[in-house]
């Protein structure tokens, strides 16, 4: 059972909007960033959003990233079929002392 | 170019031990926090172990404490996970990543490729 909430899976066809949630406590989401990776089958995590809504250099503006209280989310526009990915939000929590991740969504493009 | 380079997973039996490895290169490992992120065969990511930039500062999830020490090479630019009294449950991929602070929190920014675990008799 992961710290962070977030649904198992997700679709969309292409062009859609697509909103993934990731929800946690006030020791994690609540007091610290939220940060998002995006993971392609059979590769390594990558950094899509950091501090709950900057994208890192190269990232497309598609995706975007917000926080309100605990809960946190990320929108995906103008879906794409290479967008079909493991999504995974993660903050630090000051009660565990540690990173804490969600369990993952499985994006699928149909 | 900033990349990371794990090694050293393989076959353990159940109660022994395995060192990994990570080699840094185009950047310094003594100038970030490095961490260990695990993610076991078909399952979500997990957060393992931390290490700040002057190696004053280690922390370890409950599940290896106690058994996994994180450590650095700064002479061969490498960080180590040494793990020990393996159980099945850590079998996993192992990542290694770096964190970079962005002003008003940290990120994975960059991931080594991975390397398996597998604790089985």
């Amino acid at each position: 059972q992961s710290v962070l909430t977030q649904p198992p899976s997700a679709s969309g066809t292409p062009g859609q909007r697509v909103i993934i949630s990731c929800s946690g406590s006030i020791s994690n989401t609540g007091r610290k960033t939220v940060t998002w990776y995006q993971q392609l089958p059979g590769t390594a995590p990558k950094l899509l959003i950091y501090s709950n809504s900057q994208r890192p250099s190269g990232v497309p503006d598609r995706f975007s990233g917000s926080k309100s209280g605990t809960s946190a989310s990320l929108a995906i526009s103008g879906l794409q079929s290479e967008d079909e990915a493991d999504y995974y939000c993660a903050a630090w929590d000051d009660s565990l002392n540690g990173w804490v991740f969600g369990g993952g969504t499985k994006l699928t493009v149909l | 170019e900033v990349q990371l380079v794990e090694s050293g997973g393989g076959l353990v039996q159940p109660g022994g031990s395995l060192r990994l490895s990570c080699a840094a290169s185009g950047f310094s490992l003594s100038s970030y926090w490095m961490d260990w992120v695990r993610q076991a065969p078909g399952k979500g990511l997990v957060w393992v172990s931390r290490m700040n930039s002057d190696e004053t500062t280690t922390t370890y999830a409950d599940s290896v404490k106690g058994r996994f020490t994180i450590s650095r090479d700064n002479a061969k630019n490498t960080l180590h996970l040494q793990m020990n009294s393996l159980r099945g449950e850590d079998t996993a991929v192992y990542y290694c990543a770096r964190s970079y602070f962005y002003g008003s929190g940290y990120g994975f920014d960059i991931w080594g490729q991975g390397t398996m675990v597998t604790v089985s008799s």
